[in-house]
């Protein structure tokens, strides 16, 4: 059965630092990635979705690398700002339409 | 607007009450999925469906039941509500199951007394 873990579980930093936010899964049978955002109370917004056969994806201040073979998965901020604090969920899909999802880490960027 | 909608956003019911939970999205989307997350336990699969009377089991299914008569609806049935499913409910779709990014709904909060 997939496992996906994320570490650290929070983390805490100050404006304009850069982070890493890293996302393992134990089998690496998988079509795609898809890492989310999620603020309080409320649903989840897509951030970025990798294809099992790309490297990295990128959006704005966001990267996504994905290194299936070893079954990890980073999500780079950089110069992080208040309005990033969330929660951030990596999740894993099968070719099945079946899908895992990590517990996800909490982010708190302080002013 | 693209959107995927669930009713009812919140909902507090009682044990053995037949309910259903509607989700629908307006993206012509083939696949379309249901989740519940609970603290501790993340978000867990229940049901999702690739496409029109296409639906299978995802990781947690017991006690529900869905059904995809139309490509834009996908509704979770609850039979027999019980107070262990009490959590956060979310609907999600994406166009097709290869070009897998997932669009959530807003979330349903249930309440089982």
């Amino acid at each position: 059965k997939q496992e996906v873990t994320q570490i650290p579980a929070a983390l805490s930093v100050p404006e304009g630092e850069n982070l890493v936010l890293n996302c393992s899964f134990t089998d690496s049978a998988i079509y795609n990635l898809q890492w989310f955002r999620q603020d309080p109370g409320k649903g989840l917004t897509s951030l970025l979705l990798i294809q099992s056969s790309q490297r990295e994806q990128t959006s704005g201040r966001l990267n996504a690398s994905l290194d299936k073979s070893s079954g990890r998965s980073t999500l780079y901020i950089a110069a992080s700002q208040p309005g990033d604090s969330a929660t951030y969920l990596c999740a894993v899909y099968t070719n099945a339409g079946k899908s895992t999802f990590g517990d996800g880490t909490t982010l708190t960027v302080k002013p | 607007e693209a959107q995927v909608t669930q009713n009812p956003r919140y909902l507090i019911t009682v044990t053995g009450k037949k309910l259903t939970v509607t989700c629908s999205q307006n993206m012509n989307h083939e696949y379309m999925s249901w989740y519940r997350q609970d603290p501790g336990l993340g978000l867990r699969q229940i049901y999702y469906s690739m496409n029109v009377e296409v639906t299978d089991k995802g990781d947690v299914p017991e006690g529900y039941k869905v059904s995809r008569k139309e490509k834009r609806n996908f509704p979770l049935i609850l039979e027999s509500p019980s107070p262990n499913q009490t959590s956060l409910y979310f609907c999600a779709s994406s166009f097709t199951r290869s070009y897998n990014e997932q669009f959530f709904g807003p979330g349903t909060r249930l309440t089982v007394l």
